[in-house]
């Protein structure tokens, strides 16, 4: 079974630029997470996508950030402009929610460099 | 009330012995405790998971020890490898909420 897939793996920008990253979950997987893990912290929630509809977007910087999951199956975060606090891993996680199994799998992770 | 605290920071131990890392918890709503290990430039690979009905889970060199009481969960490595020389994640949830992580500890296994 092939694993979550992001791309790209690294991406370095200066401020005020944007970018965008992409997550493809593992197939059959209705739920798809958007973490960010900044150096030496866990990861933290920025939002959760249930099929195409948001779930929980509470910690997303609304004024910069946005993501999208057109069709339910992979999705794309954005950020716009960005900002040096930005510099961060950020890491997609899918569930397949079957049952009581919540298990969320791990994507490699963009790290996003911001200058 | 969200939160996770995990200690300690980082941890050395010599090959063969026990890691022990601990992790304490508010939300008694949090009804899936996994474990997470983290390789650089890696993304958080499932370890271990424990619900709070269980109060120990084995799983071959790695055992999750639960206290509802307390609200603590601790993960144990036995015979500990340089192989295990990682970071740790606790984690919590509710359901198919968000995780909440602990924030890490960097294990050291020398030879």
């Amino acid at each position: 079974e092939a694993g979550v897939a992001q791309s790209p793996r690294y991406k370095i920008i200066e401020k005020r630029q944007s970018v965008a990253f992409w997550c493809n979950p593992i197939s059959g997987h209705a739920t798809l997470y958007w973490y960010q893990q900044i150096l030496g912290q866990g990861p933290k929630l920025l939002i959760q996508f249930q099929n195409n509809g948001v779930v929980d977007d509470s910690q997303l910087p609304k004024d910069r950030f946005s993501a999208e999951r057109l069709k339910g199956v992979d999705s794309t975060l954005k950020i716009q402009p960005a900002k040096l606090e930005d510099s961060a891993v950020y890491l997609c996680a899918s569930s397949l929610l079957l049952g009581s199994s919540y298990e969320q799998y791990f994507g490699p992770g963009t790290r996003l460099t911001v200058t | 009330q969200q939160q996770v605290k995990q200690s300690p920071q980082s941890l050395i131990v010599q090959k063969g012995g026990i890691s022990i890392i601990n992790c304490a918890y508010e939300n008694t709503a949090f009804d899936y405790f996994p474990w997470y290990q983290q390789f650089p430039g890696k993304g958080p690979a499932l370890l271990i998971a424990i619900r709070p009905d269980v109060s120990e889970k084995k799983e071959g060199r790695f055992t999750i020890s639960f206290n509802k009481s307390a609200k603590q969960f601790s993960l144990h490595i036995m015979d500990s490898q340089p192989g295990d020389s990682a970071t740790y994640f606790c984690a919590a949830t509710k359901g198919a909420q968000k995780l909440v992580f602990g924030q890490g500890t960097r294990l050291t296994i020398n030879p």
